[in-house]
């Protein structure tokens, strides 16, 4: 079953505003990897946390790795329309390389 | 990515008939795998593989089969459609250590 837990499931926001987005799981990852998708296509790699309490910008984008391994967040600052999108949190497991993705963070943007 | 290709891009199927969904990559990427996202559940694995002829189930693999006969190819195929393998389904290749870069995905409708 699904082994990391992304909240909130979606939001709507206006323009300009800062969005913070979580991901948690019961399972210790040693890498948490975030991941947008826009409308249609499909997901890209946006920030990999490799170390616990790693702290790591991307832009208007700043993600974290928890003291714990056992969780992560996101924030984006300042959002703007094309921030639209699902965020997936996700981590290694097994063997193959093989991620395993959370449910997903719905964004909206008004503008 | 310019690099992975999926064909094709929708198909409408019936219940009960075969259906083999393309993914094709021109980077040489020794690792491949298949996704599906479903509204609520993310992006679930459901094969990969790790290498020409070297193929592994991942977490939602009944009723489906893969073949990977050249490392460009990785071909999913669903052996007799039913209506709850209805998804959008993605390609994927591996970059690095968990660098995925995936497919603009198949939007497979079982009618």
């Amino acid at each position: 079953g699904q082994q990391l837990n992304q909240s909130p499931q979606s939001m709507f926001i206006q323009e300009g505003e800062d969005v913070s987005m979580n991901c948690t799981s019961s399972s210790i990852f040693n890498t948490w990897l975030w991941y947008k998708q826009d409308p249609g296509e499909g997901p890209v790699l946006l920030i990999a946390l490799y170390k616990a309490g790693e702290l790591t910008s991307n832009g208007r984008l700043t993600a974290q790795f928890g003291i714990t391994r056992k969780d992560s967040f996101l924030n984006i600052s300042a959002s703007i329309p094309s921030d639209v999108g699902i965020y997936f949190c996700a981590g290694p497991r097994g063997a193959g390389n093989m991620l395993t993705f959370g449910g997903g963070t719905r964004l909206m943007v008004k503008p | 990515d310019a690099g992975i290709t999926q064909s094709p891009r929708h198909k409408v199927t019936e219940t009960g008939t075969p259906v083999t969904l393309r993914c094709h990559q021109t980077e040489n990427h020794r690792y491949m795998y298949w996704y599906r996202q479903d509204p609520g559940h993310g992006l679930r694995l459901i094969h990969y593989s790790y290498g020409v002829k070297d193929t592994d189930k991942g977490e939602v693999s009944d009723g489906y089969s893969v073949s990977r006969s050249k490392t460009e190819d990785f071909l999913l195929t669903l052996e007799s459609a039913t209506s709850s393998q209805t998804s959008v389904y993605f390609c994927a290749t591996l970059v690095g250590a968990y660098g995925y870069t995936f497919g603009s995905g198949t939007r497979l409708t079982v009618v």
